[in-house]
């Protein structure tokens, strides 16, 4: 069963604004980590953010966690057309390396 | 080398046919798994191996069988198939269970 819910579901806008996508999820976490997906192939891995880490900056990325509201968001800034593709969410618990994902949000940027 | 290959890059069988997925890495990874994603879906884990063992199989039916013949390679044999099994297979890899998964580029398989 899948614990992340993001939203939302679908987002549109154009080249040089910021997109936000908001992943939730159920359960204590050791990690959360950011992919894109574009169009049917692999996934690319963003970023990682540990459950005792609140904010975290890649390039044009940011994420935020805020484990008291079991939530985490990710901020694109400035985007570009070549941002579009879906974004997942994906946590991990406990002592495995199961990876569970949100349902992701698919991001279209247009030019 | 710095990736993860994946083989076929897309699967036409039938439901009688038997084949195999080939997924490969050569960056000392310990770990590897497979997911399954359906169309607009997220991906969802079908089985880890840790250090060559199975360490985790997520209930997946038996005509889904998983191999790992050396610490490179990660094979998924498939045998009497269903339609609804068709998806694509995504191969991961990560230094050990703890660490980022580094994702192949999927075979896109339909059974008809």
């Amino acid at each position: 069963s899948q614990q992340g819910e993001e939203d939302p579901q679908a987002l549109s806008i154009q080249e040089g604004e910021n997109a936000t996508m908001n992943c939730s999820y159920k359960t204590s976490i050791n990690n959360l980590q950011w992919y894109r997906q574009n169009s049917g192939r692999g996934l690319v891995h963003l970023i990682l953010i540990r459950s005792n880490e609140r904010e975290k900056h890649s390039g044009r990325l940011r994420v935020t966690l805020d484990t008291s509201k079991k939530s985490s968001s990710l901020l694109i800034t400035a985007s570009r057309a070549a941002d579009t593709a879906s974004y997942f969410c994906a946590t991990r618990s406990g002592n495995t390396g199961k990876l569970i994902f949100g349902q992701g949000t698919t991001l279209q940027v247009k030019p | 080398d710095t990736e993860v290959t994946q083989t076929p890059k897309h699967l036409v069988m039938g439901m009688t046919n038997k084949k195999s997925l080939k997924c490969e890495q050569h960056m000392g990874h310990r770990a590897m798994y497979w997911y399954k994603q359906k169309a607009k879906k997220p991906p969802e884990l079908m089985f880890v191996y840790s250090y060559e063992k199975l360490s985790i199989n997520e209930s997946v039916p038996s005509r889904f069988s998983p191999e790992c013949p050396n610490s490179s390679l990660l094979n998924l044999h498939l045998h009497a198939l269903q339609p609804e099994d068709s998806a694509l297979y995504l191969c991961a890899s990560s230094q050990d269970w703890e660490k980022t998964q580094y994702f192949g580029p999927g075979t896109r398989l339909l059974v008809l």
